[in-house]
């Protein structure tokens, strides 16, 4: 039971170039999230996911795309990458709506944008 | 969702509780509060939350005062592993969870 995984775990990009990140979750896990965390500051969510078939902004989506793929799987994709976009990723899972906000993470991507 | 001040530091000793403060004083009859911890470079990881009631896992327990405006999460007997950032979150959207910067906790031994 690996819980959360995310990959890669380390990436570099330049200016303009696009990528996605990928998450997957074996828990069975309704609800999928990606968050953002800059240096020194608390999460910030990106995206959710409340169900299979559903995705919803958070407080800062532009810059990116979500795909829900299935029950399993969220990535996040970065279509022209920015400086600005330096940050480490988080994605987390809960069961959904009944359980209420407990969410797990996983260990996060750090990309930086040169 | 309410907004939440928390200490922006704290020490402990090593082998004693942290009382770790959280305020929210416009908190609403719905809303729910969350404490999440990180350490450093990883992921979150939830430790619990509570309505109204004090609650207890194997983690830590919950107090949230009768009016409910604030609320200690206390670690019973700290180790060097708890060295965190702790986020105390209030919140009564099912999905949403606003992280503020925290408290970093640093246990000393």
């Amino acid at each position: 039971n690996a819980g959360v995984t995310q990959t890669p775990k380390f990436q570099v990009l330049k200016t303009g170039q696009s990528m996605t990140l990928q998450c997957a979750q074996d828990m069975n896990h309704n609800s999928m999230y990606w968050y953002r965390q800059d240096p020194g500051m608390g999460l910030r969510l990106i995206y959710y996911s409340a169900s299979e078939g559903t995705t919803d902004k958070g407080e800062v989506p532009n810059g990116y795309n979500v795909s829900r793929l299935n029950k399993r799987e969220f990535s996040l994709r970065l279509e022209s990458a920015a400086p600005s976009q330096t940050s480490v990723y988080f994605c987390a899972s809960s069961v959904g709506r009944l359980a209420k906000n407990i969410q797990y993470f996983g260990a996060g991507t750090r990309l930086s944008v040169l | 969702d309410a907004k939440t001040t928390q200490p922006t530091s704290m020490d402990c000793a090593e082998g004693r509780a942290a009382n770790l403060p959280c305020n929210h004083s416009t908190i609403s009859g719905n809303e729910y509060v969350y404490w999440y911890r990180q350490i450093h470079s990883q992921g979150p990881q939830y430790i619990i939350h509570g309505l109204k009631n004090n609650e207890t896992n194997e983690m830590a327990s919950l107090i949230i005062t009768e009016d409910r405006k604030s609320s200690t999460l206390i670690l019973p007997h700290a180790t060097l592993r708890d060295t965190a950032v702790y986020y105390c979150i209030v919140s009564s959207n099912d999905y949403k969870l606003s992280f503020g910067a925290g408290t970093t906790v640093t246990v000393r031994a």
